[in-house]
């Protein structure tokens, strides 16, 4: 059962580089959606919602396409501190406890 | 700001032995999880709860059982540990549609 894909990546960029990550869930009625960071050997951490409008948090841009069933996160300006997997989690509306994470996108920013 | 504590960081039992994982939470959510985390298999879930002494399988229940018999608190036991729960575990808590929170994770080693 494969409802939240991501590319595993490792996306790897130099420091200053802009990076997007795209990641497709397969239930239609899915109704919120996150993205995570997890540091190596950490816990996950909320990133940002995503909104259907879209939203902007500093230098991270998270985008919702319901129509073609996928949610992006645009990272401008990379840091060598952005360097961790981002998960991509979707919820699938009333009545599910559950909340589905994608395995996750690595990505390395280097100097 | 949300809470989600873990009973230990770093653990290591032996085989056979009945292991206890205990995740307090302070924010009166309803839902509680435990997942598990291998490299290359992102979060695979276990039990979780939506509310006292309720629990539901989730997708790799087998060797593992658990308990929520207060709000706060949502155990995990492995019943007669295996080399193959070697693992990191992660406890987390949510209400409604929004994100989940995360404690910082046990690591387990079963030798």
């Amino acid at each position: 059962r494969k409802e939240v894909e991501q590319d595993p990546g490792p996306f790897n960029v130099p420091e200053g580089a802009t990076v997007a990550f795209n990641c497709t869930y397969s239930n239609s009625a899915s109704q919120s959606f996150f993205w995570y960071r997890q540091d190596c050997r950490k816990e996950p951490k909320l990133l940002m919602s995503v909104y259907s409008s879209g939203n902007e948090d500093g230098r991270f841009t998270a985008q919702l396409n319901r129509a073609s069933q996928y949610i992006s996160l645009l990272i401008r300006d990379s840091k060598l501190s952005d360097s961790a997997t981002y998960l991509c989690v979707v919820n699938h509306g009333p009545g599910s406890y559950i909340p589905t994470f994608g395995r996750g996108t690595s990505l390395i920013v280097h100097p | 700001d949300v809470k989600v504590t873990q009973s230990s960081r770093y653990l290591v039992k032996r085989t056979g032995e009945k292991v206890f994982l205990e995740c307090v939470q302070d924010m009166d959510h309803e839902n509680m999880f435990w997942y598990r985390q291998d490299p290359g298999l992102g979060l695979r879930l276990i039990y979780f709860s939506y509310d006292v002494k309720m629990k539901e399988k989730g997708d790799i229940p087998e060797g593992y059982s658990v308990s929520r018999e207060k709000k706060e608190r949502f155990s995990l036991i492995l019943e007669s540990a295996s080399t193959n729960q070697t693992s990191m575990y992660l406890c987390a808590s949510t209400t409604g549609g929004q994100p989940q929170h995360f404690g910082d994770g046990t690591r387990l080693s079963i030798l």
